[in-house]
């Protein structure tokens, strides 16, 4: 399997400070993705990084490629009480046509 | 973005039943995932659903546990057939946007066996 390790596996932050979380994947990518899970709920997709690019940003994420490490890192930036819940990289194969998730990162963002 | 309706949202079933997870997009997709999420695990990709063809199935999971069916190119369902309480889980169906290569969720089926 080519599913990658996240990490931490659990963050917890004050209110206003930045939260970053780690990936590490196995295999080539085509994309990484990142996406977020409220409460066990449906996940939403926050960014899309492709291999080519080392640095994306959407208002208070920034995600960085690394794929001669073959990691990736979430960075949210002042963070908010609403940002607490799971994070999830997942990976984009070339070739695959499927996803393929980390472990995820519990955060929680302490008031 | 595509919007997904996914059904039931949760149920719990007795134990060597079988339940049904529908799955509607409002616009028309080649490919159709169904992942699982056991509970505090991430997501596990069961199978891809192509219309007009037999879903293609990831290692551990087979057909007779988990029939799908794809219809035409907007519905698809998943069956999690003579369910254990190991298949207690949260169900979710999935499309590729082909714009943005971003992935879309229904918003899950929580399934609990009894």
């Amino acid at each position: 399997s080519q599913q990658g390790e996240e990490d931490p596996q659990a963050l917890s932050i004050q209110e206003g400070e930045n939260a970053t979380m780690n990936c590490s994947y196995k295999t080539s990518i085509n994309n990484l993705q990142w996406y977020r899970q409220n409460s066990g709920r449906g996940l939403v997709h926050l960014i899309l990084i492709r291999s080519n690019e080392r640095e994306k940003h959407s208002g208070r994420l920034r995600v960085t490629l690394d794929t001669s490490k073959k990691s990736s890192s979430l960075l949210i930036t002042a963070s908010r009480a609403a940002d607490t819940a799971s994070y999830f990289c997942a990976t984009d194969a070339w070739g695959a046509q499927k996803l393929v998730f980390g472990q995820g990162t519990r955060l929680t963002i302490n008031p | 973005s595509a919007v997904i309706s996914q059904k039931p949202s949760r149920d719990i079933c007795q134990r060597g039943t079988s339940l049904t997870i529908q799955c509607q997009v409002d616009s028309q997709v080649t490919m159709m995932f169904w992942y699982r999420q056991q509970p505090g695990q991430s997501l596990t990709l069961i199978a891809t659903a192509n219309q007009g063809s037999e879903a293609t199935y990831e290692s551990g999971f087979v057909i007779d546990k988990f029939p799908i069916s794809r219809p035409n190119l907007t519905f698809s369902t998943l069956t999690v057939s003579n369910m254990s309480p190991e298949d207690s889980s949260i169900y979710l169906c999935s499309v590729v946007e082909t714009v943005t290569y971003g992935y879309t969720f229904g918003s899950g089926t929580r399934l609990t066996v009894v």
